[in-house]
């Protein structure tokens, strides 16, 4: 079956800090990437997206390539700021036989980051 | 905004009672999903909806049944709720495969 990995949390950074954030992934075929971002007391929003082996997405100064070689899609960051604290959250879509994913996520576990001045 | 409305927002019920939670959507989104957030697990998937009356089971399905009369509602129900299920609940739609998903802002359910 499918599963994501991220790196144990928490993450604490100083302001100006660089960011990364490791993310792993098993699956079936070829899947679609993701990272999304949770603000305190609300839902999550997609932070950024890969559909296939190098790509590279990226939003907000934020980044994150695709690496079918080492099944990672890491999160990276060269400057985070206090506004970017957040819990982060890496995820996977697969297509099932017939060619549909329905959009089904696979999420890992989050990773709480807290950004100090 | 993406158009979900998720009601209660908060609930605080006692074991063995039955609970429905409500997803609105304004989006006229094909898909809608039911997530459970939980420390130390992410989110996982309940049970999805891929059109009206079409839904699936998810990964953590049990205890747990949905309905879909309409595009828009997308409804939750704990039969019986138990304390495994307290928890924050989320919703999200998405046009079709392949396009963002959308979540809405969350339900927390305690169950006493």
């Amino acid at each position: 079956g499918n599963s994501v990995t991220q790196m144990e949390g928490p993450v604490t950074l100083s302001e100006e800090a660089f960011l990364t954030i490791n993310c792993t992934y098993t699956a079936t075929g070829y899947p679609s990437l993701f990272w999304y971002v949770q603000y305190p007391g609300e839902g999550l929003q997609l932070l950024l997206k890969a559909t296939k082996a190098d790509d590279k997405g990226s939003n907000k100064g934020f980044e994150a390539t695709y690496r079918k070689e080492t099944t990672s899609f890491h999160l990276e960051k060269g400057s985070v700021q206090v506004s970017d604290s957040a819990v982060y959250f890496c995820a996977l879509s697969t297509s099932n036989a017939g060619g549909t994913s329905y959009g089904k996520l696979t999420f890992g576990q989050g990773t709480i980051l807290t950004v100090h001045p | 905004d993406a158009g979900i409305t998720q009601s209660p927002r908060h609930k605080v019920t006692e074991t063995g009672t039955p609970v429905t939670l409500r997803c609105h959507q304004t989006e006229n989104h094909r898909y809608m999903y039911w997530y459970r957030q939980d420390p130390g697990h992410g989110l996982r998937l309940i049970h999805y909806s891929y059109g009206v009356k079409d839904t699936d089971k998810g990964e953590v399905s049990d205890g747990y049944s949905v309905s879909r009369s309409k595009t828009e509602d997308f409804l939750l129900t704990l039969e019986s709720a138990t304390s495994s299920q307290t928890s924050v609940y989320f919703c999200a739609i998405s046009r079709g495969a392949g396009n963002t998903i959308y979540f809405g802002e969350g339900s927390w359910l305690t169950v006493v």
